[in-house]
C-alpha cells in the first residue's frame, strides 16, 4: 500500500491555460474525492466518485473544472481557462464503502500546488 | 448547512505543556467526527474517528473526546515534532440509498507549535 500519488506536485501556469491533475487512489478503494484547500482554510469538497461514476459535484465545481475516473481507476481534474482564484492546493483522498455505521476515513494524498501568474 | 469551527486559530507551547483543542460542530444527524494532522506541504493525515458522544480514542500523547456538541483533542506531554497544523471534520446522516453520506466538511484547523 503506497497511499494516495498525486501527480504533479507543483503546477505553475499563467492565467488562461488550461491545467490537469493526476491521482491514483489507494488500489483497493472504490471510493475517490477531490478537495481544494487555500492558505489558512480547511479542504473544501469539490467532488466525489464512486467507482466511475461521478455522484456529486459542489457548487464550487465551475463549468471550467471536470473530473474523471475511467475505469473506476486513477482520476483526473482538470481546470479550462485558469483564473489567479484557481491558486490552491488540490487534494485527492480515496476511502473504501464500508458497510454497516458507512464510516470510512478518507486518506488523502499530498495535494497538487497550483499557481496561477 | 454543516459547520465547523476549531479553536484556538493558533496554539503556542512549551515542550511538556498539556493542553487541548476544540472543535465546535453542528450537524444534521453526526455519522463520524473525525481529526487529521496536517504537515505544511502535505496532505491530511488520519488520525482518529468519533461516532458517538462519550466516545474517545487515543493515539500515542493525544486523546481525542466527542460531545453532542464539541470534541476535544487533548495533547499530552507534547514534543516539538507534534508541532502541525489539526483538522477536525464531520460527516453527516445521509440518504441509505447507494450508500451512506460521503461529504467531510472541515474546520479551519488549529496550528499547533511546540517549542523545545
Amino acid at each position: 500500500d503506497t497511499g494516495v500519488s498525486q501527480d504533479p506536485r507543483h503546477k505553475i501556469t499563467k492565467r488562461g491555460q488550461n491545467v490537469t491533475f493526476r491521482c491514483d487512489p489507494i488500489s483497493e478503494h472504490n471510493r475517490l474525492y477531490w478537495y481544494r484547500q487555500t492558505l489558512g482554510q480547511g479542504p473544501e469538497f469539490l467532488t466525489y466518485f464512486q467507482n466511475e461514476a461521478q455522484l456529486e459535484k459542489s457548487r464550487l465545481l465551475s463549468d471550467r473544472f471536470s473530473a474523471e475516473r475511467p475505469k473506476g481507476s486513477f482520476s483526473t481534474l482538470e481546470i479550462q481557462r485558469t483564473e489567479q482564484g484557481d491558486s490552491a492546493m488540490y487534494l485527492c483522498a480515496s476511502s473504501s464503502l464500508v458497510t454497516g455505521t458507512g464510516v470510512s476515513p478518507l486518506h488523502f494524498g499530498n495535494g497538487t500546488r497550483l499557481t496561477v501568474t | 448547512e454543516d459547520q465547523v469551527t476549531q479553536s484556538p486559530e493558533a496554539l503556542r507551547l512549551q515542550e511538556g505543556e498539556s493542553s487541548s483543542l476544540n472543535c465546535s460542530y453542528t450537524v444534521s444527524g453526526l455519522r463520524g467526527l473525525f481529526w487529521y494532522r496536517q504537515d505544511p506541504g502535505k496532505g491530511p493525515e488520519f488520525l482518529f474517528t468519533l461516532y458517538s458522544a462519550g466516545e474517545e480514542k487515543e493515539k500515542e500523547r493525544l486523546k481525542a473526546t466527542l460531545t453532542k456538541k464539541e470534541s476535544f483533542l487533548h495533547i499530552t506531554a507534547p514534543k516539538p515534532e507534534d508541532s502541525a497544523t489539526y483538522l477536525c471534520a464531520v460527516q453527516a446522516e445521509g440518504r441509505r440509498s447507494g450508500g451512506s453520506n460521503y461529504k467531510l466538511t472541515f474546520g479551519k484547523g488549529t496550528l499547533l507549535t511546540v517549542n523545545p
